[in-house]
């Protein structure tokens, strides 16, 4: 299958600063990503849609200007988390589609202090 | 709107014990059902992708079906090894986003 890495696997931050989340896509190119986040023992929740060349999608009620999307080239894509707070704590996971099937990062831990 | 349910939330299972987990959806249009299975602290794995009614797909102890209103994955002789969380989800013609259910954490005891 395809592989998709993310950087960083695990990030604390203090409140207020901003904190960057890489997803690349190693083995293909994609031109659409994928941005979501979980809760603990809930499902994922798409936050984003992420397009090479312009503007993100986001899904009702995510603040654009909280979580900044930049699709920079085909194989990367970064989600921004400006001026975090405690409550943005989360596990946040990108994914990246080849074909029909869809394939995931292995997710970033953000802990807000 | 599309909406997965999956069934039951939680399964526990003996070491060899086999039993199936559901997953009902309603989609304008399926383009396909994906399963992933979810460990802890990870990012979903990849499974299976169903296209239509009366499909099955194999993997190892892993089977899934497909009708038009449900999707099953059956776990045969299960290993304590198969434990995880189980996602199902769907993907409607003309769309890219996936619709997830809330899975179903399965944990095989030895």
């Amino acid at each position: 299958g395809a592989v998709v890495s993310q950087h960083p696997s695990r990030v604390i931050c203090k409140s207020g600063t901003s904190v960057k989340i890489e997803c690349r896509s190693l083995d293909f190119q994609a031109t659409t990503m994928f941005w979501y986040r979980q809760f603990p023992k809930k499902s994922l929740m798409l936050m984003a849609t992420s397009n090479e060349g312009s503007k993100a999608t986001y899904e009702q009620g995510v603040e654009k200007d909280k979580f900044l999307i930049n699709h920079a080239s085909l194989t990367l894509s970064t989600l921004t988390v400006t001026s975090a707070h405690p409550e943005d704590s989360s596990f946040y996971i990108c994914s990246a589609p080849t074909g029909i099937e869809q394939y995931f990062g292995p997710g970033t831990r953000l802990t807000v202090t | 709107e599309d909406q997965v349910t999956q069934s039951p939330e939680a399964l526990r299972l003996q070491e060899g014990e086999s039993s199936s987990l559901n997953c009902s959806y309603t989609v304008s249009g399926l383009r396909g059902l994906f399963w992933y299975r979810q460990d802890p602290g990870k990012g979903p794995e990849f499974l299976f992708t169903l296209y239509s009614a009366g499909e099955e797909k194999e993997k190892e102890r892993l089977k899934a079906t497909l009708t038009k209103k449900e999707s099953f994955l059956h776990i045969t002789a299960p290993k304590p090894e198969d434990s995880a969380t189980y996602l199902c989800a769907v993907q409607a013609w003309g769309d890219y986003k996936l619709s997830f259910g809330a899975g179903t954490t399965v944990t095989v005891r030895a």
